[in-house]
């Protein structure tokens, strides 16, 4: 089965804490991507990272960073020193080799308070 | 500029009237998608388009019907709907169907009375 797990329904944290998001996944193919959207009160899908399921490799781009494990097949996402801006809706995403289509977790709602 | 764009932004219709959403991208990419996202669900796959050819259609009632007349746009048209059909509506556009970054647009709210 192709699935992915956000146990995580809603968040909330003040402002200039840190925060993780988890996202765990089932796959059976050995080629597949990993992805973030988020998605804040307007409504539209940002996309904010896609990774590779040969590349495990964590990634930084300024406060967001990724942690891909293949062991625990896991791909948490974490914000540091997170801000107002920061609150929305994210989602992790699978893409298998298989039908290639995006499946989507539930999503997290992150609440960021001043 | 907005890589997809999606009109109108807000739809409210009766049960009875005909609508069509529009979503046009600008980004050159050969697949489109039409999502629906209702409150407390997860995205849900409608459709899926590749050079203009349906691949996928994922058991949608008839009274959505999907048209894309050539790569940069896909269209909705929506007639009989149901109160539990309202929802927000993203439109998303990507290179290729398999394993590509798929581009999201701002989405259409609408409201069956």
């Amino acid at each position: 089965a192709q699935k992915v797990t956000q146990a995580q329904t809603e968040i909330s944290v003040v402002e200039k804490e840190d925060v993780t998001l988890d996202c765990v996944y089932e796959t059976r193919d050995t080629t597949y991507y990993l992805f973030w959207y988020k998605q804040p009160p307007s409504g539209e899908l940002v996309f904010l990272i896609r990774r590779n399921s040969f590349d495990e490799q964590n990634e930084i781009s300024g406060r967001y960073s990724w942690n891909f494990q293949k062991s625990t097949s896991s791909f948490n996402f974490t914000i540091t020193a997170s801000q107002v801006v920061d609150s929305a809706v994210y989602f992790c995403a699978l893409s298998p080799r298989r039908g290639g289509k995006l499946i989507f977790g539930q999503g997290t709602e992150l609440s960021v308070k001043p | 500029e907005t890589g997809v764009t999606q009109t109108p932004r807000h739809l409210v219709m009766g049960m009875t009237n005909k609508k069509s959403l529009k979503c046009e991208q600008h980004l050159g990419h050969n697949a489109m998608y039409w999502y629906k996202q209702s409150a407390k669900k997860p995205l849900e796959l409608m459709f899926v388009y590749s050079l203009e050819e349906r691949v996928e259609n994922n058991s949608v009632p008839s009274r959505f019907s999907p048209e894309c007349p050539n790569s940069s746009h896909l269209f909705l048209h929506l007639h009989t709907l149901q109160p539990e059909d309202s929802a927000l509506y993203l439109c998303a556009s990507s290179q290729g169907t398999v394993q590509e970054t798929q581009y999201f647009g701002p989405g259409t709210r609408l409201l069956v009375l």
